[in-house]
C-alpha cells in the first residue's frame, strides 16, 4: 500500500476551521483516500473518503490536489468532541481489505 | 443504529492463561477484521476472514493465537498462553464487501477489549 504522511500533532480553537494535512505522493491511480479518526477511548470510526474530487458530507470535507499527491481534511468548526487521532490512509480497489494505519495526527482543540 | 459489539471490554489476567474475546459484526457484513492497538507499534491488523473464511492471518503469532468465525455472528480471539507482551487493546471492525474488487467500503469498528497480562 502506497504510504501517507501527516503532521505529529495540530491544534484548533473552538469553533475555528482545522485543516488536516496529508501528503500521498506515491498514490496510484486506482487509490482511494480515506480518513478515519479515533476519539479517547473509542475504536476509529470512518470520517470521509475520496478518489479525485473534493468530497462533503456531514463530519467533514475533503479536499484532493489536483495532481492527488495531497489531500486535506476540513473541519468546518472544530468542537471539543473533535479532539481525537485522524487518519488518512489509501486503499485499493480490491474491495474491503484491511486498512492500513500509520500514526496519524493527534487534534487538540482548545476552548 | 447496528454497532459491532466486544466482550469483555476489560480484561486483566495472568500470564499462561487463555483469553477469550469475542465480537458480534454489525448484521449483514460478510468481512471481519481483528486490530490489536498499542502505545509501540499502533494500530495493526492480525487476521480477518470474508464470508466466514480467514483471507490473512499474517499479523498473528501463530503459536499462541487463534481466530474463528463459528458462525456469521460471532467472531472469536483467542490466546493460549497469554504473555504480558500481548497486553493491548484488540478491535474488531465489520464491513461489507460486494467482490473481489470495487470501491473500498466503510469499516466499523467495536469499542475494544483493553487487555491487561500481569
Amino acid at each position: 500500500d502506497a504510504k501517507t504522511t501527516q503532521p505529529n500533532s495540530m491544534e484548533s480553537n473552538e469553533e475555528e476551521p482545522v485543516h488536516l494535512p496529508c501528503n500521498h505522493s506515491t498514490i496510484s491511480g486506482t487509490d482511494y483516500i480515506h480518513w478515519y479518526r479515533q476519539l479517547p477511548s473509542q475504536g476509529p470510526e470512518y470520517v470521509i473518503h475520496g478518489l479525485t474530487s473534493n468530497v462533503n458530507n456531514r463530519m467533514a470535507s475533503l479536499a484532493i490536489a489536483e495532481d492527488r499527491k495531497s489531500s486535506t481534511l476540513i473541519l468546518h468548526r472544530a468542537t471539543l468532541r473533535d479532539a481525537a487521532v485522524y487518519y488518512c490512509i489509501l486503499r485499493g480497489n480490491s474491495g474491503n481489505t484491511p486498512l492500513v494505519f500509520g500514526k496519524g495526527t493527534r487534534l487538540s482543540v482548545i476552548a | 443504529d447496528a454497532r459491532v459489539t466486544q466482550t469483555p471490554r476489560d480484561k486483566v489476567t495472568e500470564m499462561g492463561q487463555e483469553v477469550t474475546m469475542r465480537c458480534q459484526p454489525i448484521l449483514g457484513h460478510n468481512t471481519v477484521f481483528w486490530y490489536r492497538q498499542t502505545m509501540m507499534q499502533g494500530l495493526e491488523l492480525l487476521a480477518y476472514f470474508r464470508n466466514r473464511a480467514p483471507l490473512d492471518d499474517s499479523g498473528m503469532p501463530k503459536d499462541r493465537f487463534s481466530a474463528e468465525m463459528p458462525d456469521a455472528t460471532l467472531a472469536t480471539l483467542k490466546i493460549q498462553p497469554s504473555e504480558p507482551r500481548d497486553s493491548a487493546v484488540y478491535f474488531c471492525a465489520s464491513g461489507l464487501a460486494r467482490g473481489l474488487a470495487g470501491r473500498p467500503d466503510t469499516q466499523y469498528f467495536g469499542p475494544g477489549t483493553r487487555l491487561t497480562v500481569l
